[in-house]
């Protein structure tokens, strides 16, 4: 079965610094994995996907993540946080091959500071 | 192209009543799905549906809960008798019929609140 495990619920960075948050996954294929971003109560907005094509995948509003298979690993980047990054991320991954249902990790908060 | 939309925004119910969920696809979009976000938790996948159809309904609960996704019209996730645990935001999503169909695009949720 698959699923993802976020390591962090909350992360803090100031303004201008890179931003770090890490998302192992467990998958008995080569999953498809996805990063959503929801601002307070607000839907959910799609970051990036990885589908196998690159291993380092670039989304939108300068974020990144890189699939690691030997570490199980697809932790999103972003060189310099600013202000409106401050959200909740969610690191997900497609239960089935090809489509149907996608399962969440818990979530990691992202608070920027200035 | 607008995106997926749902309505009510808030919907407030008191104990025992029926919520009714709507969700318009974006546009050729022929797939559906309900996911749940109970506070300070993830989301929860609940059902996937295409057109007159429920492919997966392994996240809703047994009871009070139903979906459908007529040929014509949006979505509908009906909750009857509803408790204080059922109050959430409650998102749908939808993806297109060919390829790439493990991409979902969200709508901005209904929050339920339940007295």
């Amino acid at each position: 079965a698959q699923s993802v495990t976020q390591l962090d619920s909350h992360v803090s960075v100031s303004e201008g610094t890179p931003v770090l948050l890490r998302c192992n996954y467990s998958s008995s294929y080569s999953p498809s994995l996805f990063w959503y971003v929801q601002h307070p109560n607000k839907g959910l907005q799609l970051l990036l996907k990885y589908t196998s094509a690159a291993t380092l995948v670039k989304g939108i509003n300068g974020f990144e993540a890189e699939f690691k298979k030997s570490e199980t690993s697809f932790h999103l980047t972003k060189p310099s946080a600013h202000m409106s990054d401050a959200a909740e991320y969610f690191c997900v991954v497609s239960a089935l091959r090809g489509g149907g249902k996608l399962i969440f990790g818990q979530g990691t908060e992202l608070s920027v500071k200035p | 192209n607008a995106g997926v939309m749902q309505n009510p925004r808030h919907l407030v119910r008191r104990r025992g009543q029926e919520a009714r969920l709507r969700c318009s696809p974006m546009k050729g979009h022929s797939h559906v799905y309900w996911y749940r976000q109970l506070p300070e938790e993830g989301l929860k996948f609940m059902v996937y549906l295409q057109k007159e159809n429920i492919i997966d309904e392994s996240g809703m609960p047994k009871e009070r809960f139903s979906a459908e996704f007529p040929k014509e019209g949006p979505s509908i996730l009906r909750i009857q008798q509803v408790v204080r645990g059922d109050s959430a935001a409650y998102f749908c999503a939808s993806s297109p019929p060919i390829g790439g169909t493990d991409t979902q695009y969200f709508g901005p949720g209904t929050r339920l609140t339940v007295l």
